[in-house]
């Protein structure tokens, strides 16, 4: 199956600081990038949806102006956490998909542990 | 809103055991049904995909199930091995492209 990475996969930050997450197709073009977090012991929540060239959609209560996600190329889209505070830890997984349509398979990437201090 | 339940949260059996892992699901307009694994701190692989027409899907010593009709999926183990500890999640996508998962069942398999 295609290939998806993130970078990095794990990262420590103070409270009040910014991260970035990468995730990237590395042999298809994803028309179309979702981001994910993970609790412990808990199930993936999407929390975005965005479409390369267009603005990201996002899940009902998750903050747009906290989690900024870029998608402006075809195979890298990146999710910003502004300020980010300790009840912003969590595994973020991103997944990409190639086309539009119902049946292009979604690929997930291997995640990245975010600890902020 | 759809929801998806899966049982047991989690499952320790011995090495050679064959299992039962079930999924439910609240609403039948599903598109597909996918299975994945997750090992401790990592992504998803995917396991088995079942289109909504479809009743079960087969991949080695994975076997898995659909009922769409009373929103159910089973995913079946044969001859379980220590390597096959992780934690199962189940995800139905719905006819507006979007996953549900289940909360996932986390099971070791004892040498």
């Amino acid at each position: 199956g295609a290939v998806v990475s993130q970078h990095p996969s794990r990262v420590i930050c103070k409270s009040g600081t910014s991260v970035k997450i990468e995730c990237r197709s590395l042999d298809f073009q994803a028309t179309t990038m979702f981001w994910y977090r993970q609790f412990p012991k808990q199930s993936l929540m999407l929390m975005a949806t965005s479409n390369e060239g267009s603005k990201a959609t996002y899940e009902q209560g998750v903050e747009k102006d906290k989690f900024l996600i870029n998608h402006a190329s075809l195979t890298l889209s990146t999710l910003t956490v502004t300020s980010a505070h300790p009840e912003d830890s969590s595994f973020y997984i991103c997944s990409a998909r190639s086309g539009s349509g119902r049946g292009n398979e979604q690929f997930f990437g291997p995640g990245t542990r975010l600890t902020v201090l | 809103k759809q929801e998806v339940t899966q049982i047991p949260a989690a499952l320790s059996v011995p090495e050679g055991e064959n299992l039962v892992l079930n999924c439910s699901f609240t609403d039948s307009a599903i598109y597909n049904l996918q299975w994945f694994r997750q090992d401790p701190g990592k992504g998803l692989t995917s396991l088995l995909l079942i289109q909504s027409s479809q009743r079960e899907q087969t991949s080695g010593r994975l076997n898995a199930s659909l009922d769409k009709s009373s929103g159910r999926s089973t995913l079946y183990i044969a001859a379980s091995q220590p390597g096959d500890s992780a934690t199962y999640l189940c995800a139905v996508k719905d006819y507006g492209q979007n996953f549900v998962f289940g909360p996932g069942t986390r099971l070791s398999v004892l040498p």
